[in-house]
């Protein structure tokens, strides 16, 4: 089956450092790759796309890279701050039947320290 | 422009008892996703709307669960009767476009617990 795995275990790092998170498929080869933010008792908030054509994508302070072979997608938050403390979901799109959908990873949890 | 919106933000019921999630999506997008979150669990996907149509039904745990979305616009989401592991976060999501490589909006979720 499709299988999504990001580190378990929280990321803690310093303030102006750059926090490197990981997703790591399986048993698919997904077309399209997403990064979303959660912070508690709210809903995901999109943050980046990826298509399986694409090695890397930015968006001012963030990196999102793509590798196919690997089957893994890195996510970098550069010169970190406090308030991107919050919990990364990764998702890759995937298929039952003809029918697409989103299969999430757990999250991990990151904290920055002033 | 407004978010997309569920209702209620919680919600605690007796095991057997009925319950009815509410989600407005955002004005002009016709694609609705209804998603689950169990606690220690990842997202599940529950289900699509596209307009009024159910376009994939096929994440929906059991016949307990009625999801409808009369006139294209907002959606509900029926538990009848609720059993405890129906207990988790629900989420609505909406998007413009029809496949997977636009962006989803999410609501804020309905958690439900069930007792």
């Amino acid at each position: 089956s499709q299988k999504i795995e990001q580190n378990s275990e929280a990321l803690n790092i310093q303030e102006g450092k750059t926090a490197t998170l990981t997703c790591n498929y399986t048993n698919y080869s997904p077309a399209y790759l997403q990064w979303y933010r959660q912070d508690p008792g709210r809903g995901p908030v999109f943050l980046l796309l990826i298509r399986e054509n694409e090695k890397e994508k930015r968006k001012e302070r963030l990196k999102v890279t793509f590798d196919t072979t690997l089957k893994q997608s890195l996510f970098h938050i550069t010169a970190s701050q406090p308030a991107d403390s919050a919990t990364y979901l990764c998702a890759l799109v995937g298929y039952a039947g003809n029918n697409r959908k989103l299969i999430w990873g757990l999250g991990t949890s990151l904290g920055v320290n002033p | 422009e407004a978010g997309v919106t569920q209702f209620p933000s919680h919600s605690v019921i007796e095991k057997g008892q009925t319950v009815t999630l509410r989600c407005d999506p955002i004005s002009g997008h016709d694609n609705l996703y209804w998603y689950r979150r169990v606690m220690g669990k990842e997202i599940k996907f529950l289900l699509h709307f596209v307009k009024e149509s159910k376009q994939d039904e096929s994440g929906m745990p059991n016949n307990r669960f009625l999801a409808e979305r009369t006139g294209g616009t907002y959606s509900t989401l029926k538990v009848q009767p609720a059993e405890l592991e129906d207990s988790g976060v629900y989420f609505c999501a909406s998007s413009r476009g029809q496949s997977m490589n636009t962006e989803a909006f999410f609501g804020q979720g309905t958690r439900l617990t069930v007792v």
